[in-house]
C-alpha cells in the first residue's frame, strides 16, 4: 500500500541553526505534496506545500525540495527559533483521487 | 474568513456511548475528510465525503460512521466507544478545481473514552 515515511523520529537542533526534515513517499501517482507544523493539543498547520511540477519552492524562512527521482522531499527552516519547536508531518497527495497521505511526523526541539 | 471549524474542542465519553463530532469547512470547500490521531502518532484517515456522499474509507470500523449536509458541513459518529478511540480527531476540507487544489485542517477534537 501507499506510505509516507520520515528518515528520523526526532531532531535537536541548536537556535539560530538550519534544520532539515526529510520525508520518503512511495506513490509516484502522488502530484502533490505539503509540509505541515502541529503543536502539542492542536491541529495541523500548512507550512508550505509544493507541486510535483517544481523542484523547489520558497517560503518565509522555509524551503521544500522536492526529488521525484527518488520519491524524497524535505524541509528546511532557516534560523530555527524556539517557536519551531513541533511536530513536522509530511504529507503527499493524490489530487486526482484527493487522497492525502501523512507520515509519522518529526519531532523538532530547538535548543536555546 | 474562517478556516475549518470543529466542535467541541474537548469531550469525554464513557466506554459503550456514542459521540457526534461537528465539522464546518473552509468557505469555498466541498469536500470533507476525518483523521483520528492517536498521541505520537500522525493523522490516520478516517474517510471523506463529497457530495453528501461518502467517497472513500480508510480501515475503521462501521462503528465509525458520518454524514455531509448540503451545505459541506459534517459529522462523525462513532459507536458503542472503545477505551483505544481515545485521540484527536481532525477534519480536513478541501476543494480541487483544475490546477487549483486546497487541503486545509481544523484544530481537533480531543475525544476521552473513561
Amino acid at each position: 500500500g501507499e506510505s509516507v515515511g520520515l528518515h528520523l523520529p526526532t531532531l535537536s537542533v541548536q537556535e539560530g541553526d538550519n534544520s532539515i526534515i526529510n520525508c520518503a513517499y512511495s506513490n509516484s501517482a502522488s502530484d502533490y505534496f505539503i509540509w505541515y507544523k502541529q503543536e502539542s493539543g492542536k491541529g495541523p498547520q500548512f507550512i508550505i506545500d509544493i507541486r510535483s511540477n517544481m523542484d523547489k519552492r520558497q517560503g518565509q524562512r522555509v524551503t521544500v525540495l522536492l526529488n521525484k527521482t527518488v520519491k524524497h522531499l524535505s524541509l528546511q527552516i532557516a534560523a530555527t527559533q524556539p517557536g519551531d519547536s513541533a511536530v513536522y508531518f509530511c504529507a503527499a497527495v493524490r489530487t486526482s483521487y484527493d487522497k492525502v497521505i501523512f507520515g509519522p511526523g518529526t519531532s523538532l526541539s530547538v535548543i536555546p | 474568513d474562517a478556516g475549518v471549524t470543529q466542535s467541541p474542542t474537548h469531550l469525554i465519553k464513557t466506554r459503550g456511548q456514542q459521540v457526534t463530532l461537528r465539522c464546518s469547512p473552509k468557505s469555498g470547500h466541498d469536500t470533507v475528510s476525518w483523521y483520528q490521531q492517536a498521541l505520537g502518532q500522525g493523522p490516520q484517515f478516517i474517510f471523506q465525503y463529497y457530495e453528501e456522499e461518502e467517497r472513500q474509507r480508510g480501515n475503521f470500523p462501521d462503528r465509525f460512521s458520518g454524514h455531509q449536509f448540503p451545505n459541506y458541513s459534517s459529522e462523525l459518529n462513532v459507536n458503542a466507544l472503545l477505551l483505544g478511540d481515545s485521540a484527536l480527531y481532525l477534519c480536513a476540507s478541501s476543494f480541487h478545481e483544475g490546477e487549483d487544489y486546497g487541503y486545509t485542517f481544523g484544530s481537533g477534537t480531543r475525544l476521552t473514552v473513561v
